[in-house]
This record gives C-alpha cells, sequence and structure tokens, in this order.
C-alpha cells in the first residue's frame, strides 16, 4: 500500500472548520483515499472515501487535488465530539484489504 | 442494528498463559479482520477472512498466534504462551466483501502480567 504523510497534530476551535491534510504523492490510478477516525477509547470508525471527485457526506467533506498527490478532509462546523485520531489510508481497489494505518493526526478542539 | 461486539472487554493474564478473544462480526458481513493496537507499534493488521478463502495471516507477529472462524460468523483469536509485549487493545473488523468501509468493534485490552 502507498504511503501517506499527515501532520501529527492540529488544534482548532469549537464551531470553525477544520482542514485535515494529507500528502500521497506516490498514489497509484487505482487506489482510493479513505478516512478513519479513532475517538479517545473507542475502535476506528469510518469517514468517507473517494477516488478523483470531491465527496461530501454527513460528516464531512473530502477535497482531492486534481494531481491526486493530496487530499483534504474538511470538517465544517467542529464539535468537542471530534476531538480523535484521523487516519488518511490509500486502499488499491483491487488489493489487498487490510487497512494500513500511519501514525494520523490527532486533532484537538478548544471551548 | 448490532455493530461487532469483542469479549471480553479487558483480559488479564499472567505471562506464559494462553488466551482466547472473541469477535462477533456484524450479520452477513463475509470479510473479517484482527488488527491491534499497542504504544509502540500503532494500529496494525494482523489477519483477514474473506468467506470460504484461505485466511491472510500475513500480519500475524508470530507463530503463537492463531486464529479461526467458524460456520463464517464468529472468530476467535489465540494467543500461546503470551508474553508481555503481546499486551496491546486487540481490534475486530468486519465488512462486505470487498473494499469498502469496516466496522470495528470496542476491542480487547490484553494486559499481560
Amino acid at each position: 500500500d502507498a504511503k501517506t504523510t499527515q501532520p501529527n497534530s492540529m488544534e482548532s476551535n469549537e464551531e470553525e472548520p477544520v482542514h485535515l491534510p494529507c500528502n500521497h504523492s506516490t498514489i497509484s490510478g487505482t487506489d482510493y483515499i479513505h478516512w478513519y477516525r479513532q475517538l479517545p477509547s473507542q475502535g476506528p470508525e469510518y469517514v468517507i472515501h473517494g477516488l478523483t471527485s470531491n465527496v461530501n457526506n454527513r460528516m464531512a467533506s473530502l477535497a482531492i487535488a486534481e494531481d491526486r498527490k493530496s487530499s483534504t478532509l474538511i470538517l465544517h462546523r467542529a464539535t468537542l465530539r471530534d476531538a480523535a485520531v484521523y487516519y488518511c489510508i490509500l486502499r488499491d481497489v483491487g488489493g489487498a484489504q487490510k487497512l494500513v494505518f500511519g501514525q494520523g493526526t490527532r486533532l484537538t478542539i478548544n471551548p | 442494528g448490532a455493530g461487532v461486539s469483542q469479549s471480553p472487554s479487558n483480559k488479564v493474564t499472567e505471562k506464559g498463559k494462553d488466551v482466547e478473544l472473541r469477535c462477533d462480526p456484524i450479520s452477513g458481513h463475509t470479510a473479517l479482520y484482527w488488527y491491534r493496537q499497542s504504544l509502540g507499534q500503532g494500529l496494525e493488521f494482523l489477519i483477514y477472512f474473506q468467506g470460504n478463502s484461505a485466511p491472510d495471516k500475513s500480519g500475524l507477529p508470530s507463530d503463537r498466534f492463531s486464529a479461526e472462524r467458524t460456520g463464517g460468523s464468529v472468530s476467535t483469536l489465540t494467543i500461546q504462551r503470551t508474553q508481555q509485549e503481546d499486551s496491546a487493545v486487540y481490534l475486530c473488523a468486519s465488512n462486505l466483501a470487498g473494499p469498502g468501509e469496516q466496522f470495528f468493534g470496542p476491542g480487547t485490552r490484553l494486559t499481560v502480567l
């Protein structure tokens, strides 16, 4: 699986937007970009995924660069409950189904 | 509906003892995964079951670790002759076949004294 690079930590304020970056310069044409997050003392939970086009769901938006070498997870209005470790993961649609987790970004939300 | 459940939630054992960890996946999910999360190693893949196919055991750290999945549903992860470095949270996930969203259980926290 191709490698991703994320900042170790980020901090934001409640009710403000948060942009979490991820670099994946070695991404291949068949790699999907997945985001999971892990709240304290819980298992990871799926957030969103995409291939080329930007994606929106009830939790977040995913903005994918035109060359696909980077992407940004956007939380439009952060709440205290969004404090978690966010993982950006590449998955080849035809490859192994396991998730390969990096260190992720620890997001702190200030009240 | 019910999510992925794991038992026990916590397990404390003595070095050298065997332990069994259980995972009940979401009903109908054909794929089941085991991961573990330790302070030193982060989240790492252990083993993957898909239907009746041979499991992907590429992440098992040693031959002390084994897992089985009976009847395509419940899975048991067994660690023999536990060592202190086996202390970690063991997470189970399941999904429908393919690269879709994986649903994780709450994990079993294993402490080896």
